[in-house]
This record gives structure tokens, sequence and C-alpha cells, in this order.
């Protein structure tokens, strides 16, 4: 059973801010939710993660609901090099005991973005 | 820092060979993983080893073996290749308890 759900592609025009949404209606209350994005066929790269509070780093902004079943990553200008896939992932911390060490990558969303 | 380090990048291999894929990680963690990822796929993970001396299964584990025998160094052997294991392999090792994956470039392996 796939925990997340994602659209399968969207454009994004050019310095443009892109907002990738991401459904996980059956997230447990120790669950992280984490973005990932692998440009062309190159190795996953970590972008941001959170538990219940917003959160941003240099790459991106990350939105959580109040219930916590959705989540969009938000890329605030967007240029030609973030065209790529996009994996939202919820996972248990290492620490947390609960099967936590299986980051479980879907299909994700792929973004092109648009000169 | 070179981060994490997979070689070779490209292998053609045939039916029933073996090999091992090498990762090599300079970060000093403690946790390293095996992924598989085929075409229009998301990544699968084989196994994974959670220190020296210690690892486990992951979702498709049948046909790879791993050891552990330092924090650096964690290989993937391919005991008989078959062509079902035509596939992207990516090496990643985990930053504390974030789950904040570091991966390394993959290696592209091609079994006739």
């Amino acid at each position: 059973d796939a925990k997340t759900t994602q659209p399968p592609s969207m454009d994004c025009a050019e310095g443009r801010a892109a907002n990738l949404p991401c459904n996980h209606s059956t997230i447990s209350g120790n669950e992280y939710v984490y973005w990932y994005r692998q440009i062309h066929s190159q190795g996953p790269q970590y972008i941001i993660h959170g538990l219940k509070n917003n959160e941003t780093n240099e790459m991106a902004s990350l939105i959580i609901t109040e219930d916590r079943k959705s989540s969009t990553l938000i890329l605030p200008h967007a240029t030609l090099r973030d065209t790529a896939v996009y994996y939202c992932i919820v996972n248990p911390t290492l620490y947390s005991g609960a099967g936590s060490y299986q980051l479980t990558f879907g299909k994700g969303t792929k973004l092109s973005v648009i000169p | 820092n070179a981060g994490v380090t997979q070689t070779p990048k490209f292998q053609v291999l045939k039916t029933g060979q073996s090999m091992t894929l090498q990762c090599a990680q300079d970060m000093n963690h403690e946790y390293m993983s095996w992924y598989r990822q085929d075409p229009g796929m998301g990544l699968r993970l084989i196994h994974y080893s959670v220190g020296a001396g210690i690892t486990d299964q992951g979702e498709v584990p049948n046909g790879y073996n791993v050891s552990r025998s330092t924090t650096e160094d964690f290989p993937l052997r391919l005991l008989s290749a078959a062509p079902s294991q035509t596939s992207v392999y990516f090496c990643a090792s985990w930053k504390g308890a974030t789950g904040e994956l570091f991966f390394g470039e993959g290696s592209r392996l091609t079994v006739l």
C-alpha cells in the first residue's frame, strides 16, 4: 500500500514558484515527511523534511497541513535546473524502532520547468 | 569530501557471471543501504546495514549478498547474474537520525 500520493507530472514556468502536492492521509504520529529529488539519472538528493511545523531551508519550503494528511513542497523561484522527479516519503525517524530503515520511494512527480 | 563513491559506473555481464559493486563513504555514517531502480520505477531497497558487522534484507534481496566489515565500505555482490538484475544500483549512507540519505551517482548494470 502506497503511503503517499503524488501527481505523476507538473509543469512550471521558469522564475515562478513550483508547488508540489503530496497526500499522506494515513500518516502516523511518529512519521516525518521527507522530500527528495532525482535529476535525470543521478542519485536522489535530499531536499527537506518536517514533522508538523512548516520548514524552510536554502532549497525549498515545506508546508504541512494542520491534520498532517497532506503537504506541499515549494520551490520559490524555479529554474531549469530544478527539472527533476520529486519524491514525497513518510517514514519514522531511524531511532523510533518502527521499521524505519526503509525509505520507500514511489514514482514521484516529474516536474518540468519551462523556459 | 567525496561523499558516497560507487564503482564501477557501468558494467556489462553475461548471465551466470558474478561481480561486486563497490560503495564507499567518507562521512563516518553508521547506516548504509543499496537500492535498485528500474526504468520508470521508484527505488527499491535491496539490503541495508546499521553498522559494521550488521546487515539486513530490504524489499528485494534475492540474488544479492552484502557484508559490512568496515564503517566506510558496503559492497554488493551478485552471485549469479540474471537479466532481471539489469538495473541502476544506488548506494546511500544516512546522516544521524534524520533520515537524510546521501546517494552515490549510481552503477549501471546490464546482464545479457
